[in-house]
């Protein structure tokens, strides 16, 4: 089945630490996205990227850091520069410029 | 810049009743509004998307929305919620090659 598959679903790390959430699709999209997701602040964007070796800030790339080396997959650091990293993380994957997006279960990553 | 508004964070309603969720958009630009939903501890799945032509677009779940351009206003409604409603939705706006999202609202169904 196509889809986007986010590893792990649940990760904890200690302060100081950096942590990469997997992502990875089988839709062929060209276009993938980070978001970020807090309680009452709906969903801030890290990173996209549109093609393969290429990518952009969001809102609140502070702190995090991506890499676009194949079509399918779009991995995101969580660098200790990241200031308050615990949140749940939400991949999603498109076709350029058509909006609609489709996304993976979410990794939730809590920092001790 | 783009911004997506709504309203209201939170939206108690007895089931069977009649719901709408409320969502103002601020691009200037051509508009393509999604509205999608959340499950706890998922992803969001898509509800309904208006890109262009009618503005009233139904959706899955037995959802619908209304594109009105004067008010600026894509709102949400269901004439009859059920428990499985039960989730949080968000409404979301496209433009600049990326997709900005309200804040939510919480639809709580009670029985």
């Amino acid at each position: 089945d196509g889809g986007i598959t986010q590893s792990p679903k649940y990760l904890f790390r200690k302060e100081g630490q950096n942590v990469t959430l997997s992502c990875e699709q089988n839709l062929n999209h060209d276009a993938m996205y980070w978001y970020r997701q807090d309680p009452g602040q709906g969903l801030r964007l890290i990173y996209y990227s549109q093609i393969v070796n290429d990518f952009q800030k969001g809102d609140i790339a502070e702190g995090y850091s991506v890499s676009r080396e194949k079509k399918e997959s779009f991995p995101l650091t969580v660098t200790s520069a990241q200031k308050n990293p615990t949140a749940f993380y939400l991949c999603a994957s498109s076709r350029i410029n058509l909006g609609e997006l489709f996304f993976g279960e979410g990794s939730r990553l809590t920092v001790l | 810049a783009q911004s997506v508004t709504q309203l209201d964070s939170q939206v108690p309603v007895f089931e069977e009743a009649p719901v709408e969720l409320r969502c103002n958009y601020s691009s200037s630009v051509s508009v393509y509004l999604f509205w999608y939903v959340q499950y706890p501890n998922q992803g969001l799945q898509l509800l309904l998307k208006y890109l262009s032509g009618s503005t009233l677009v139904k959706g899955i779940n037995g959802f619908e929305a209304e594109f009105n351009k004067s008010q600026t206003s894509f709102h949400l409604r269901k004439p009859s919620v059920h428990i499985s409603d039960t989730a949080e939705y968000f409404c979301a706006d496209f433009g600049n090659e990326k997709l900005t999202f309200g804040t939510g609202t919480r639809l709580t169904i009670i029985p």
